[in-house]
């Protein structure tokens, strides 16, 4: 079955920083665009970023340019999403997620990450 | 910034049918695709390129799409139908706000 697995989520302070990481299996992950999505607790769902196959074209959401990095492994068949000056706004589960045309079609079971003092 | 208009809440009675309206500037240029998420799940793709159904999704589930707006029909709606949908712009990966779908 084909599978994705988020770890990284923690309790992190304002201003600091955490890695998310995404472990992919049982299809060809160099032949997707992989995605990051979130939804804050009792919310809807917030897409995030993504990133071309070969890791050549990234795109992010206004509210994380700048702070947010997404990148891949192909080799080690992993995504990953880089986040610093977390802010409170930023708590929410994320969602590794595989993309084909017209849609999402496989999301992992999510990581949660908590921004409080 | 470019936002999806979902009603909040819907709801139907057993084996009806109901609809759920997702609309936005621009839409029409757009594919749209649904979602479906029930508590404590991850979303579940349930319509992609605006009116095509994955693989495994029954056929109560259809979608079209006139002007700028789509629309996510689900017919002869179960209980287990209840959860909360979501469309999403696919070009902008912007989501509408979600609707929660009550069968009562």
């Amino acid at each position: 079955e084909v599978q994705l697995v988020e770890s990284g989520g923690d309790l992190v302070q304002p201003g600091g920083s955490l890695r998310l990481s995404c472990a992919a299996s049982r299809f060809t992950f160099n032949g997707y665009w992989m995605n990051w999505v979130r939804q804050a607790p009792g919310k809807g769902l917030e897409w995030v970023a993504n990133i071309k196959n070969d890791g050549s074209d990234k795109h992010y959401v206004d509210s994380v340019r700048g702070r947010f990095t997404i990148s891949r492994d192909n080799a080690k068949n992993s995504l990953y999403l880089q986040m610093n000056s977390l802010r409170a706004e930023d708590t929410a589960v994320y969602y590794c997620a595989r993309e084909v045309s017209g849609g999402i079609d496989i999301w992992g079971q999510g990581t949660m990450v908590t921004v409080s003092s | 910034s470019y936002e999806l208009t979902q009603p909040p809440s819907v709801s139907v009675s057993p084996g009806q049918t109901v609809s759920i309206t997702c609309s936005g500037p621009k839409l029409g240029d757009n594919y749209a695709c649904w979602y479906q998420q029930k508590p404590g799940q991850s979303p579940v793709l349930i319509i992609y390129q605006d009116d095509k159904r994955p693989s495994g999704i029954p056929e109560q589930f259809s979608g079209s799409k006139s002007g700028n707006t789509a629309t996510l029909t689900i017919s002869g709606t179960q209980v287990m139908d209840e959860a909360d949908y979501y469309c999403q712009a696919w070009a902008t990966k912007v989501f509408g706000g979600g609707t929660k779908l009550t069968v009562l």
